[in-house]
């Protein structure tokens, strides 16, 4: 059964650095979602993306966060200058429309120090 | 803003047992899902209902949505150990942002 893979499944970065989430999703999907969740809180949404570009973004997307799709399979989500309070599992979502079943990829811990 | 609550928020049962959870949430939406989460792993969609449905079924799990209420529900029958998780609803605002709960979390002991 296809999934959606995401990589790395942990990634330990000094607090100020950049880092890159990776998520390959399910083929014939056209809409991606990233979703964090702080360890013991619920997942949150962080933004929807379709055709090449965002199609909403909650109130944590700020400015230090984007997304893009640079070559058509992988989806990312670049954290520029991370802070103690992004450490959390982010979640890489696909759907094959806007309103059908999200599925979720298995996580990247992100530990920020 | 729009939120899926879950309860109860925390639910111990006996291997067999029927375990039902609730959600509830406060604006209007396309559809509703359910999601298990086990601990520090990913999120496992169970089932959609859509905003036009009632009630839906997939193996052992039965959801309900009353629209009117703005609630749904999710039971298990005959549950068994390996059901022990978190459950989450999650919910759309008819747009592109969606909302989990806080979660249900299921202790089934066998």
């Amino acid at each position: 059964e296809p999934e959606v893979t995401q990589t790395p499944s942990h990634q330990v970065t000094q607090m100020g650095q950049e880092v890159i989430l990776r998520c390959v999703p399910i083929s014939n999907h056209l809409y991606f979602y990233w979703y964090r969740q702080i360890l013991g809180q619920k997942v949150e949404f962080l933004v929807s993306f379709y055709n090449n570009e965002i199609s909403e973004k909650s109130e944590i997307f700020d400015d230090q966060f984007s997304v893009e799709r640079p070559d058509g399979s992988n989806f990312t989500l670049k954290i520029r200058s991370t802070k103690l309070e992004d450490s959390a599992m982010y979640f890489c979502a696909t759907a094959l429309q806007g309103d059908y079943e999200q599925y979720f990829g298995p996580g990247t811990r992100l530990t920020v120090t | 803003s729009q939120q899926g609550e879950e309860d109860p928020q925390a639910l111990s049962i006996q291997e067999g047992e029927n375990a039902t959870m609730n959600c509830s949430y406060k604006t209007s939406i396309n559809n509703l899902q359910w999601y298990r989460q086990n601990s520090g792993r990913g999120l496992v969609h169970l089932i959609l209902i859509r905003s036009n449905e009632r009630e839906k079924h997939s193996g052992r799990l039965r959801v309900t949505l009353d629209t009117s209420k703005k609630s749904s529900s999710l039971l298990i029958t005959a549950s068994r150990a390996a059901d022990t998780a978190s459950y989450f609803c999650a919910t759309d605002d008819r747009g592109n942002q969606f909302y989990f709960g806080t979660g249900t979390s299921l202790t089934v002991i066998p």
